[in-house]
This record gives C-alpha cells, sequence and structure tokens, in this order.
C-alpha cells in the first residue's frame, strides 16, 4: 500500500543546534516532495519543494534533501529558534495535479 | 494581499444536523482545494475545483459530503446528516492555476459534532 510516513514522536532540541526531520514514503514514484509548517490553531505554510533530479535545496537556515532510492526526505534547520517550534509536514502530489498527499507530521520544540 | 479565509473559525453542532463551511481564496486564484485534519495527522484532501467544476471529488469520504463553487471564487462544503465522525479541522487552500503550484491555505474551520 502507499503509505508517507514521518516521526511521530516530537523532537525536542536545544535553541542553536540543528534539527532534522525525516519523511519517508512507499510505493510512490513523487515528481517531487514538499515541506510545510504548521503551528496550532492555522493552516500549513509551503516551505520548500524538491524535484526529483535536486538531491538538494536551501532557504535560508532550511535544507532539505531527496533520496528517491531510499524514498526518503530530509528537512533541516540549521542554528535552531524558539521561534521554529511548530509541527512540520511532507507531502507529496502524485499525480502533480495538485491533490497532496500528507504525512503525519512532526512536532518541533526548540527550548532556549 | 489578503490570503485564504474560512468561515465560521468554529462550528458545533449536533449528530443528524446539516452543515456548510465557506471559503473565500485568493483573489485571481483559479484552484480550490478542501482538505480534513483530524488531531494529530496531517491534511487529507477531499476535493479540487478548477474553476467552477469540481476536477478531483475523489476523497470526499461518501455522499453526505458535497461542494460547490457555483462563480468559481467562493466555495462551500455541505455536510448532510453529520456523525461524529466528522469532527476534524476542515481546510481549504487556492493555488493560481492548480496543478504543482504552491497552495496556500486558510486557518481552518473547526467542525465538532455532538
Amino acid at each position: 500500500s502507499q503509505k508517507i510516513e514521518q516521526n511521530s514522536e516530537a523532537l525536542n532540541i536545544q535553541e542553536g543546534k540543528t534539527a532534522t526531520l525525516t519523511c519517508n514514503y512507499t510505493n510512490y514514484s513523487p515528481a517531487y516532495l514538499q515541506w510545510y509548517r504548521q503551528d496550532p490553531g492555522r493552516g500549513p505554510v509551503f516551505l520548500l519543494l524538491i524535484r526529483e533530479n535536486e538531491k538538494e535545496k536551501r532557504k535560508e537556515r532550511l535544507k532539505v534533501t531527496f533520496d528517491t532510492t531510499l524514498k526518503q526526505s530530509l528537512f533541516h534547520i540549521t542554528a535552531s529558534q524558539p521561534a521554529d517550534s511548530a509541527t512540520y509536514l511532507c507531502a507529496l502530489d502524485p499525480a502533480q495535479g495538485g491533490k497532496l498527499i500528507f504525512g503525519q507530521g512532526t512536532e518541533l520544540s526548540v527550548k532556549p | 494581499g489578503a490570503g485564504v479565509s474560512q468561515t465560521p473559525s468554529n462550528k458545533v453542532t449536533e449528530k443528524g444536523k446539516y452543515v456548510e463551511l465557506r471559503c473565500d481564496p485568493i483573489s485571481g486564484h483559479t484552484a480550490l482545494y478542501w482538505y480534513r485534519q483530524s488531531l494529530g495527522q496531517g491534511p487529507e484532501f477531499l476535493i479540487y475545483f478548477q474553476g467552477t467544476g469540481a476536477a478531483d471529488d475523489s476523497g470526499l469520504p461518501n455522499d453526505r459530503f458535497f461542494a460547490v463553487r457555483p462563480e468559481g471564487s467562493v466555495s462551500t462544503l455541505k455536510i448532510q446528516r453529520t456523525e461524529r465522525g466528522d469532527s476534524a479541522v476542515y481546510l481549504c487552500a487556492s493555488s493560481l492555476r492548480g496543478g504543482g503550484d504552491t497552495q496556500y491555505f486558510g486557518p481552518g474551520t473547526r467542525l465538532t459534532v455532538l
């Protein structure tokens, strides 16, 4: 069956450290993968999109990798700050038509 | 500019009642999506509109759920004979042209069925 999975346990890290979140998928061959941030009581906010032919993409303190052989994406936040505390969601769009399939999200907590 | 707005922000209803949830997309966005999010889960796709027509309604769980977008802007998600299992946050998103364009989400409507 098709699945997209993220670490279900919350990730707690110290301010200034690098947070690494994992997204694994099975039985999909996505052309691209997206990462979103969601704060309590709000809708998801788009952060980054990485295509299958891109191994790595960066935006400010964010870095995403995409390994289509391992069927895995890693999402890194360097020099983390308490303001980075939120739930992070990965999403696939298998048919490239906008119908997003989301993972369950990983809650990140950055302590000062 | 204004983002996606959804009303009401909270809706409490009784089992068996009918509810309507409204979404105002970003002006000029032709694509509109409805998702449902249960506690501790990621959003789950329900339906996608391109203009006035439903391009993909494969995520609607059963025939109690229906959505319209009569003029290609505002959309209404309608749920008949609500059940306790319908309780969730209903999210709306819009994108400029659909396809792989970035989706912008509204804050959601929290539906509670007692």
